[in-house]
């Protein structure tokens, strides 16, 4: 079984620049997640999706930050625009239950290291 | 609030001997408690969770974890350590909907 993917795995980009990371999660999974992990952290919830629609976008900063998940399948993350505070690396992750369950199992990509100068 | 603690920024355990990562938890209702592992420029490595039952969970590559309600804990295991289990190591609780609240992480090193 193919794992979730994400691309660019690396990204260097000038403050005050746009920046957009794509993930396509595991086949079949109906819940995805987009986490926000600073160095020396642990990861931070952005924003989840069930099938296409949000179920928690509390943590992201929407001044900056969105996010979409066409057709209920691959989701894109943009920032626009960048602040040095948001070098982090950016993980996707997808679990396979419809009801977004807290007992569900969450699988990760490699994620995404941005570095912004 | 909801919160996972790991008391140790780092361990260090020699090849051959056990090993032990803590994190305690602190949550309202039942606690559903995962532990992950992070090598360097990778995304993080499902290793086992606690749902309900039998307080000594297996996980993959020879991990267990203990749950302890008592004393809000959920250390991770291993009889045997390995060089190759030098990563970082992350605790999380699951909240309702599925959202992880994740611990700072504790970096395993084992030396041979």
């Amino acid at each position: 079984e193919a794992g979730v993917a994400q691309s660019p795995r690396y990204k260097i980009i000038e403050k005050r620049q746009s920046v957009a990371f794509w993930c396509n999660p595991i086949s079949g999974h109906a819940t995805l997640y987009w986490y926000q992990q600073i160095l020396g952290q642990g990861p931070k919830l952005l924003i989840q999706f069930q099938n296409n629609g949000v179920v928690d976008d509390s943590q992201l900063p929407k001044d900056r930050f969105s996010a979409e998940r066409l057709k209920g399948v691959d989701s894109t993350l943009k920032i626009q625009p960048a602040k040095l505070e948001d070098s982090a690396v950016y993980l996707c992750a997808s679990s396979q239950g419809t009801l977004a369950a807290s007992t569900d199992t969450q699988y990760f990509g490699p994620g995404t290291r941005l570095t912004v100068l | 609030a909801q919160s996972v603690a790991q008391p140790e920024d780092q361990v260090n355990v020699a090849e051959g001997n056990p090993l032990t990562v803590k994190c305690t938890y602190s949550v309202s209702g039942n606690p559903y408690l995962f532990w992950y592992v992070q090598y360097p420029n990778r995304g993080l490595q499902f290793l086992l969770k606690y749902i309900t039952g039998d307080n000594l969970v297996k996980g993959s590559y020879g991990f267990e974890a203990e749950f302890n309600k008592s004393q809000t804990s959920f250390h991770l295991k291993k009889p045997s350590a390995l060089v190759s289990d030098s990563a970082l190591y992350f605790c999380a609780v699951s909240l309702r909907g599925g959202k992880l609240i994740f611990g700072q992480g504790t970096e395993l090193s084992v030396k041979p």
